[in-house]
């Protein structure tokens, strides 16, 4: 089982529609949680981090369930410019003590005029 | 504000040659990475470190040696280059915190590989 999965998509969806994507990870000891995005061919770049409370940036959601170990992402009003591959990045501490950073294979979305 | 920087960003080299992909970061970095991403596989991480003259081996280490000499600079090296290595490879780096890296990558544009 992969330590951190997405559903790979695509997601394709109208301007202006709300999306939601999931990200589930299988370590429970798993500390800190972020959403990247990345566009077609260039590289990653952070989104927003996912705190306990959950919190917001604009028409961006993000929710973590450490019950159910996993996070996730809303985009509300989603615009031609939100298409793009969307990771799910989950932060543990690894059996050597050290703390690793883990990706999913992301979720595409493509949203459509 | 360079941020990371990846040199080359294109390459093809023929089965059996070597190469050295260059990082470079100006942000004064502790954490530095090399990962490859191939299509439906996702960003593994290859090799990283957490300081000048430490490295340490990731998810797919073989067939990759890598080097930080200085605090700025991770190379990544092919010794003897496979089709199999044929990918999008980055660099990324991270300032640390508490004793572990924050969740805050920076990544270099990119390196894309072709092995014949």
């Amino acid at each position: 089982r992969k330590e951190v999965e997405q559903d790979p998509g695509p997601f394709n969806v109208p301007e202006g529609a709300t999306v939601a994507f999931n990200c589930t990870y299988s370590n429970s000891a798993s500390q800190s949680f972020f959403w990247y995005r990345q566009d077609c061919r260039k590289e990653p770049k952070l989104l927003m981090s996912v705190y306990s409370s959950g919190n917001e940036d604009g028409r961006f959601t993000a929710q973590l369930n450490r019950a159910s170990q996993y996070i996730s992402l809303l985009i509300r009003d989603s615009k031609l410019s939100d298409s793009a591959t969307y990771l799910c990045v989950v932060n543990f501490i690894s059996s050597g003590s050290a703390r690793q950073l883990t990706f999913g294979s992301g979720t595409q979305l493509t949203v459509l005029p | 504000n360079a941020g990371v920087t990846q040199t080359p960003k294109f390459r093809v080299l023929k089965t059996g040659q070597s190469m050295t992909l260059l990082c470079a970061q100006d942000m004064n970095h502790e954490y530095m990475y090399w990962y490859r991403q191939d299509p439906g596989m996702g960003l593994r991480l290859i090799h990283y470190s957490v300081g000048e003259g430490t490295t340490a081996k990731g998810e797919v280490p073989d067939g990759y040696n890598v080097s930080r000499l200085k605090k700025q600079n991770f190379l990544l090296g092919l010794e003897s280059a496979a089709p199999s290595q044929t990918s999008v490879y980055f660099c990324a780096s991270s300032r640390g915190l508490a004793g572990g890296p924050t969740g805050e990558l920076f990544f270099g544009e990119g390196s894309r590989l072709t092995v014949l």
